[in-house]
């Protein structure tokens, strides 16, 4: 079964650019998480999909940030104007939909983006 | 509110020595408990997990129980090997919700 797919795994842009991150969570997982992962902390989430829906996106940054999941698949993060504090391992995860609080969680492998 | 306070690394240790990371919640209601673990060049995945009071999650000879009265998720081994170099990260989801609330990670690094 092939993993949580990200890319690109590497980003370096100024301030004030935008940049846009892709994934393609595990064949049939209807939940979709993204968490930003800031160099020493732990991963905090930004946006939870059921599908095409938005679950939770109480921690987006929304006047800078914006995330998209159309067709329930895949699933596009977007910064525009990207700061220095962006700067971050961005994860993509996914989940059965009726995996409820104690499932396990499927991990992309991130992409890094540098903000100079 | 939710959170999670592990233990600050790094930790390094010697190949065979016994293994504590410490980690402490603060959350309502019942979350459930995870340990994560990244190794060098890979993506986040699962080590073990429990659910419920005084449940023992158990993976790879690592083992967590879950202490409600002290709060508590302590990832122990008995003798760590070079292959569990990695960083560790302590995690919840509070009651009847699925995301993750991460601790701040600690990075274990095994010497031979």
């Amino acid at each position: 079964e092939a993993g949580v797919a990200q890319s690109p795994r590497y980003k370096i842009i100024e301030k004030r650019q935008s940049v846009a991150f892709w994934c393609n969570p595990i064949s049939g997982h209807a939940t979709l998480y993204w968490y930003q992962q800031i160099l020493g902390q732990g991963p905090k989430l930004l946006i939870q999909f059921q599908n095409n829906g938005v679950v939770d996106d109480s921690q987006l940054p929304k006047d800078r940030f914006s995330a998209e999941r159309l067709k329930g698949v895949d699933s596009t993060l977007k910064i525009q104007p990207a700061k220095l504090e962006d700067s971050a391992v961005y994860l993509c995860a996914s989940t059965p939909l009726r995996q409820g609080p104690s499932g396990t969680q499927y991990f992309g492998p991130g992409t890094r983006l540098t903000v100079l | 509110g939710n959170s999670v306070t592990q233990m600050e690394g790094p930790v390094t240790l010697s190949e065979e020595a016994f293994l504590t990371i410490n980690c402490t919640y603060t959350a309502t209601g019942y979350p459930s408990l995870f340990w994560y673990v990244q190794y060098p060049g890979e993506g986040l995945q699962l080590l073990l997990k429990a659910t419920k009071a005084d449940d023992k999650g158990s993976n790879k000879g690592f083992e967590a129980t879950y202490r409600k009265e002290t709060t508590s998720f302590h990832l122990e081994k008995g003798s760590v090997q070079v292959s569990d170099s990695a960083v560790y990260f302590c995690a919840l989801t509070k009651t009847g919700a699925n995301n993750l609330f991460f601790g701040t990670g600690t990075r274990l690094t095994v010497i031979p």
